[in-house]
């Protein structure tokens, strides 16, 4: 089956550093990936919808400028969550669609935990 | 009001009993519904997949969409220990921007 792996899986981070997500889709090509936040014993919110070669859509509420989204290769993608305060501290989870499936048939990656102190 | 509502449970149920998961959502315009299960450390797996109204079946599990109700349902028969894991609705009206329940958290004990 089509696999999704995220890079790094746990990471901790001081206020004001940048954090860099790897998002990869590991046995086929991804013409569109996601990118999901959850919170503790709340629902994945998607944050932005990339396809490669274009800039990222972002949901309403999310800063751009805050979570930079780089869908460089149909293989990867990238979240990058600028001057990181504890605030971003959350479960980040991407998931990549294969051109020409329906977007339900998205695969997820396993997460990254980011702890910002 | 969220759009989808789910009970997070935790559910925890016998090995070979009938397990019954559920969501309500509020926006009459959904007409995709997903059911993902996530294993611990592991994203989410889709499992079922509505388009509409009515049930659909594969193996052990039947999910059903009622959406005069906006309600929808996944059953789970003769359930095993290896289907403990969290269980997460997901809707959408387009096909493209999905609503997910905050999900349910199952055990089966043998």
């Amino acid at each position: 089956g089509a696999v999704v792996s995220q890079h790094p899986s746990w990471v901790i981070c001081k206020s004001g550093t940048s954090v860099k997500i790897e998002c990869r889709s590991l046995d086929f090509q991804a013409t569109t990936m996601f990118w999901y936040r959850q919170f503790p014993k709340q629902s994945l919110m998607l944050m932005a919808t990339s396809n490669e070669g274009s800039k990222a859509t972002y949901e309403q509420g999310v800063e751009k400028d805050k979570f930079l989204i780089n869908h460089a290769s149909l293989t990867l993608s990238t979240l990058t969550v600028t001057s990181a305060h504890p605030e971003d501290s959350s479960f980040y989870i991407c998931s990549a669609s294969p051109p020409g499936d329906p977007y339900y048939e998205q695969y997820f990656g396993p997460g990254t935990r980011l702890t910002v102190t | 009001q969220k759009e989808v509502e789910q009970d997070p449970g935790p559910l925890s149920v016998p090995e070979g009993a009938i397990v019954s998961l559920n969501c309500t959502y509020s926006n009459s315009a959904f007409q995709y519904f997903m059911w993902y299960r996530q294993y611990s450390r592991k994203g989410p797996e889709l499992l079922m997949y509505t388009y509409s109204s009515g049930n659909k079946e594969d193996g052990r599990f039947t999910a059903q969409v009622d959406k005069s109700s906006k309600y929808i349902s996944l059953f789970i028969r003769d359930s095993q220990p290896s289907d403990s894991a969290t269980y997460l609705c997901a809707m959408s009206a387009t096909g493209n921007q999905f609503y997910f329940g905050t999900g349910t958290s199952l055990t089966v004990i043998p």
